[in-house]
């Protein structure tokens, strides 16, 4: 156990449907991440908050977007789903330290399933 | 394409047997890190690497740091049927933000009895 918790386990909706993901940072971790895996991208990171601040952004499409709340927890929202965005979407955590060795804890993931 | 090159794909060998796993990039990375997936969880982080040419040992793991910090190995030594899982190399560019972690595409070890 990561210490990391993401919630739903899985989700299963229709095409232009919206939903969020929610994920909760380990105790003392101020970095949230969000990646997404598919069969045939591998993990690809989404983006990064510190603090409530956005830190880094990967390939993110326009249609989802994230935020960190104020007691650190984060959200994923996707919009308007295409079938293609059916994927494994993990959440990680870290400390947030500027450091090479400032190591990411990957919660268990939600499975989107779009019809 | 991805920006690290996973090689093997898959690996299936025999418990005791030894196998390595390639990681290798045309791209420079400030540190490099290997996970093991299991499915239906998220990767699992097993070593950093940071300074070129650096190797790290965790019991039967070899982890080993190109000096241009371009590539890295994982060796496993007489492997066990625990090893199973999916391998994962993932780097932090240099420049890049340092939580911006790009993946490999994955080396997929099944050991058998």
């Amino acid at each position: 156990d990561s210490g990391v918790t993401q919630t739903p386990k899985h989700l299963i909706t229709a095409t232009g449907q919206r939903v969020t993901l929610r994920c909760s940072p380990r105790s003392g971790d101020l970095s949230v991440y969000w990646y997404q895996q598919s069969l045939d991208q591998g993990l690809q990171f989404l983006i990064q908050y510190y603090n409530g601040e956005e830190r880094a952004k990967g390939n993110i499409l326009e249609r989802f977007s994230a935020q960190q709340f104020p007691d650190l927890h984060s959200e994923l929202n996707l919009s308007s789903l295409e079938l293609g965005d059916s994927a494994l979407y993990f959440c990680a955590s870290s400390l947030g330290t500027s450091g090479r060795t400032d190591t990411q804890y990957f919660g268990p993931g939600t499975r989107l399933t779009v019809l | 394409t991805q920006l690290l090159e996973q090689s093997p794909q898959f690996l299936s060998i025999q418990e005791g047997e030894n196998l390595t796993v390639y990681c290798n990039s045309s791209s420079v990375f400030s540190s490099l890190q290997w996970y093991r997936q299991e499915p239906g969880e998220g990767p699992v982080l097993l070593v950093t690497v940071v300074t070129g040419g650096e190797v790290k040992k965790l019991k039967r793991l070899t982890f080993q740091f190109g000096d241009a910090r371009k590539d890295s190995s994982l060796h496993i030594t007489a492997a066990q049927t625990g090893d199973t899982g999916l391998y994962l190399c993932a780097g932090a560019i240099k420049g890049d933000s340092w939580g911006k972690l790009q993946f490999g595409a994955g080396t997929q070890v099944v050991v058998t009895p």
